[in-house]
């Protein structure tokens, strides 16, 4: 079946460092991917998006690119804040149904 | 516009009591979702709906929990009787239609059982 592997955390970087959280994902065809995130006491909240393979999803500074030949959607922001602080996930949607698949999560923490 | 609205936002219970959360959906979405989060994990499926119609419920447990969406609006998932591996975040969502489907959730219920 479908579903999605996420590098473990918890990940500390200093303010201002480079991000990388990797995620790869098993499915057939073509899945929708994105990255969620889950701020303290609260939901998911949708980070970025990507449909096809080359797209690029993009906000807030944090960007991930479809790749389809290495079956990988890695979160990358050139430069993290303190504000960034918070757990990731990746997600796939099936393109044959409406099934959310979710990887568990990987913790960020930046520091000052 | 509104977001998913969840309640209660926290709920402590003793084992083998029952408890009941509920969901109100983005208006005019028709896919529902409910997930369980255990803490250090990612969210895991219960039950999907499609307006108040049953599309996936393969990983409930359903000798303790239920859920139903009468009139394919708001939602309830209860736990009956509820035990201590229960004690998780419960997250409702709904499907945004368009282009790219994609979920919004809810703020979510923390349980605790003790």
């Amino acid at each position: 079946g479908d579903s999605v592997t996420q590098m473990e955390g918890p990940v500390t970087l200093s303010e201002e460092a480079f991000l990388t959280i990797n995620c790869t994902y098993t499915a057939t065809g073509y899945p929708s991917l994105f990255w969620y995130v889950q701020y303290p006491g609260e939901g998911l909240q949708l980070l970025l998006k990507a449909t096809k393979a080359d797209d690029k999803g993009s906000n807030k500074g944090f960007e991930a690119t479809y790749r389809k030949e290495t079956t990988s959607f890695h979160l990358e922001k050139g430069s993290v804040q303190v504000s960034d602080s918070a757990v990731y996930f990746c997600a796939a949607k099936s393109n044959t149904g409406n099934q959310f698949y979710f990887g568990t999560g990987t913790s960020l923490t930046v520091i000052p | 516009e509104a977001g998913v609205a969840q309640s209660p936002r926290y709920k402590i219970i003793e084992k083998r009591q029952s408890v009941a959360f509920w969901c109100n959906p983005i208006s005019g979405h028709a896919t529902l979702y409910w997930y369980q989060q255990i803490l250090g994990q990612g969210p895991k499926l219960l039950i999907q709906f499609q307006n108040n119609g049953v599309v996936d419920d393969s990983q409930l447990p359903k000798d303790r929990f239920s859920a139903e969406r009468l009139k394919g609006v708001d939602s309830t998932l209860k736990i009956q009787p509820a035990k201590l591996e229960d004690s998780a975040v419960y997250l409702c969502a709904s499907r945004v239609p368009g282009q790219v489907n994609y979920l919004a959730f809810g703020s979510g219920t923390r349980l605790t059982v003790v």
